[in-house]
């Protein structure tokens, strides 16, 4: 079975530019998180939907960025204009309610780096 | 204070034996607590869940509760070079599948 799936794998770009990241959840879970880990700060919370619906997005840094899940089997995370400190690796995790550990499934996530 | 405490390490133990690994907590309204391991310039996949207060085991791996202490580890039995990683420490409120992540403790088995 297909994992999460996340794209592109490495994105450089410059400082201002519009930067989109995908992700493909696995089939059938119904939770899709979006994280961002530094070295700093480790392991951060970005977003969490829950049937495609934002329940969560105190973790969004700012108005840089914005995520949306059209479907289910689909999400964006957006950040226009990107600065340099937005350099990271983006992952993207999602899981089923149905599971009774909550196990969060990643993919392999986005190396961002902003120059 | 954060949320979910642990030492960044590097923790270094010879082959063959015991790595321990702990994590504070600092919500007492905590239910889930979930044990990760992440190879370098990887993601984070599940080694551990536990619940209840006291421990848990899964091969090589026991993960210990103590909820009146706020305190989670991880204890590695045998430990192998394969075991070199990045654990991270997780917790969750329950009825909403939230986590938040400690820093994650490096760890190195010297063969």
């Amino acid at each position: 079975d297909a994992g999460v799936i996340q794209s592109p794998r490495h994105e450089v770009t410059e400082m201002g530019q519009e930067v989109t990241l995908r992700c493909k959840p696995i089939s059938g879970h119904n939770s899709l998180f979006w994280y961002r880990q530094t070295m700093m700060r480790g392991l951060e919370l970005l977003i969490y939907f829950n049937n495609n619906v934002p329940i969560d997005d105190s973790g969004m840094p700012e108005d840089r960025f914005s995520a949306k899940m059209p479907n289910a089997s689909f999400s964006t995370l957006k950040i226009q204009p990107s600065e340099p400190r937005d350099s990271a690796v983006y992952f993207c995790a999602s899981s089923s309610n149905g599971g009774p550990s909550y196990e969060q499934y990643f993919g392999p996530g986005t190396r961002l780096t902003v120059t | 204070q954060k949320e979910v405490e642990q030492n960044s390490g590097p923790l270094s133990v010879p082959e063959g034996a015991i790595a321990s690994l702990n994590c504070t907590y600092s919500d007492r309204g905590s239910q889930s607590f979930f044990w990760y391991r992440q190879y370098s310039g990887k993601s984070p996949e599940l080694i551990m869940f536990i619940y209840s207060n006291g421990d848990k085991e899964d091969g090589r791996f026991t993960a210990q509760l103590n909820k009146a202490s706020q305190y989670v580890s991880l204890l590695i039995r045998d430990s192998q070079p394969s075991d070199s990683a990045t654990y991270l420490c997780a917790v969750s409120s329950g009825g909403y599948q939230k986590v938040t992540f400690g820093i994650g403790t490096k760890l190195q088995v010297i063969p």
